[in-house]
């Protein structure tokens, strides 16, 4: 398995607060990804990162931010929280060689009251 | 822009029974193509991939065949059993692009 680390696994939150998720890798893989996970919609892409400090958005970006200081860390931060952020977040990492699959975390699921 | 559309779900069968789970997609380009498996509680797991026409991936006796002329990825296994119960996930990523394109996700229950 590919080593992924996603904290905390779970969170119950209250609206308008700060949340930050973190995702960690010990592949050194240079791409990392977030996605939210809703019944019905799959997973969707918010933010992905293809470098320390070089990240882009998503097809869901708005209402989250990210960073990534280290190629082994890519934090999400819910500025915000909203109950439309109630969700599971996935992080994936992916490399350059060979076809690019991605490999995921175990996931978080936020629950925003 | 690129799509994935699988078949609607839930899909239960019994142990034993042939499965097939439809997969299409739309791209612009010559994309590769994903089966990935998600067990209750856990993150997505590759099941298996093709990165050409005509190619067939295959893994823990699934299939899936590259097919460009129809724009589809179809899953198929022979037997199932119980512990295949899972949500089936396929996607795409674009000819020179990082990120993937996820269908909707096929929720498939085996009953013994």
């Amino acid at each position: 398995d590919a080593g992924i680390t996603q904290s905390p696994r779970h969170k119950v939150t209250e609206t308008g607060t700060p949340v930050t998720l973190r995702c960690h890798q010990t592949e050194n893989h240079r791409y990392m990804y977030w996605y939210r996970q809703d019944p019905g919609h799959g997973l969707r892409l918010i933010h992905y990162s293809y470098g320390v400090k070089d990240t882009d958005k998503g097809e869901v970006s708005d209402g989250y931010s990210v960073s990534r200081s280290k190629t082994e860390d890519f934090l999400l931060t819910l500025e915000s929280a909203t109950s439309s952020q109630t969700s599971v977040y996935f992080c994936a990492i992916s490399d350059t060689s060979g076809s690019h699959e991605q490999y995921f975390g175990p996931g978080t699921r936020l629950t925003v009251t | 822009g690129n799509s994935v559309t699988q078949m609607e779900g839930p899909v239960t069968l019994s142990e034993e029974a042939f499965l097939t789970i439809n997969c299409t997609y739309t791209a612009t380009g010559y994309p590769s193509l994903f089966w990935y498996v998600q067990y209750p509680g856990e993150g997505l797991q590759l099941l298996l991939k093709a990165t050409k026409a005509d190619d067939k991936g295959s893994n823990k006796g699934f299939e899936a065949t590259y097919r460009k002329e129809t724009t589809s990825f179809h899953l198929e296994k022979g037997s199932v059993q119980v512990s295949d119960s899972a949500v089936y996930f396929c996607a795409l990523r674009d000819q020179g692009a990082q990120k993937l394109v996820f269908g909707q996700g096929t929720r498939l229950t085996i009953n013994p």
